[in-house]
């Protein structure tokens, strides 16, 4: 596609229930990041994909907190038994390998917990 | 591990002051830097970089220059607009973790006409 793509763009939730946020990168781009902004927190690094490597997953806040990333492209990013404080914009943004480190962003998931 | 402070926001300035927002950073090898900018109801997109020590990264007349002896990637505009309110982000990517990229906490700038 043109750009990267997150889906949905607003969600939601009561405290407890599951959510998952679609992230679809720029055809080609080997490496995706997911980065959770919150409000006087800036941007927290979550998890990091690179090719078929494993995955950085040094920013993820807790175990209820997952991702995965099919095929080597759209990736999906779990947040169970969601609580308030997860409340916050996630963001996706893609990179060409060795791109020199110019990150592509998303517009963002807005995710409320009620 | 590897991370950036950038000075607390928000700034205020008015048309056509000087600008300088502060980003410094701590990093055990030798990282590009990056400044991006989030323009109000829009995504994060890259506004300059720099990727070796003296490297000065410039765009839409912005400038910040990569300082190894003070670890500093400081932000400068001679002559700031309305348009130029945004916030602004300093990054490094770290170059022992295969480009993970860490971003600081972000600067609100506003521009007063």
């Amino acid at each position: 596609g043109a750009g990267v793509s997150q889906s949905p763009s607003n969600k939601v939730t009561e405290k407890g229930k599951d959510v998952e946020l679609r992230c679809d990168p720029i055809s080609g781009h080997t490496a995706l990041y997911w980065y959770r902004q919150s409000l006087g927190q800036g941007l927290e690094f979550l998890i990091y994909f690179q090719g078929n490597s494993a995955p950085d997953k040094s920013g993820l806040p807790s175990d209820r907190f997952s991702a995965e990333r099919t095929g080597g492209s759209v990736s999906t990013l779990t947040i169970q038994r969601t609580q308030q404080e997860d409340s916050a914009v996630y963001l996706c943004a893609s990179r060409l390998q060795g791109g020199d480190g110019e990150l592509f962003f998303g517009e963002g998931s807005r995710l409320t917990v009620l | 591990g590897d991370s950036v402070t950038q000075m607390e926001g928000p700034v205020t300035l008015s048309e056509e002051a000087f600008l300088t927002i502060n980003c410094t950073y701590t990093a055990t090898g030798y990282p590009s830097l990056f400044w991006y900018v989030q323009y109000p109801g829009e995504g994060l997109q890259l506004l300059l970089k720099a990727t070796k020590a003296d490297d000065k990264g410039s765009n839409k007349g912005f400038e910040a220059t990569y300082r190894k002896e003070t670890t500093s990637f400081h932000l400068e505009k001679g002559s700031v607009q309305v348009s130029d309110s945004a916030v602004y982000f300093c990054a490094l990517s770290e170059t022992d973790r295969d480009d993970k990229i860490i971003f600081g906490k972000g600067t609100r700038l506003h521009i007063l006409p």
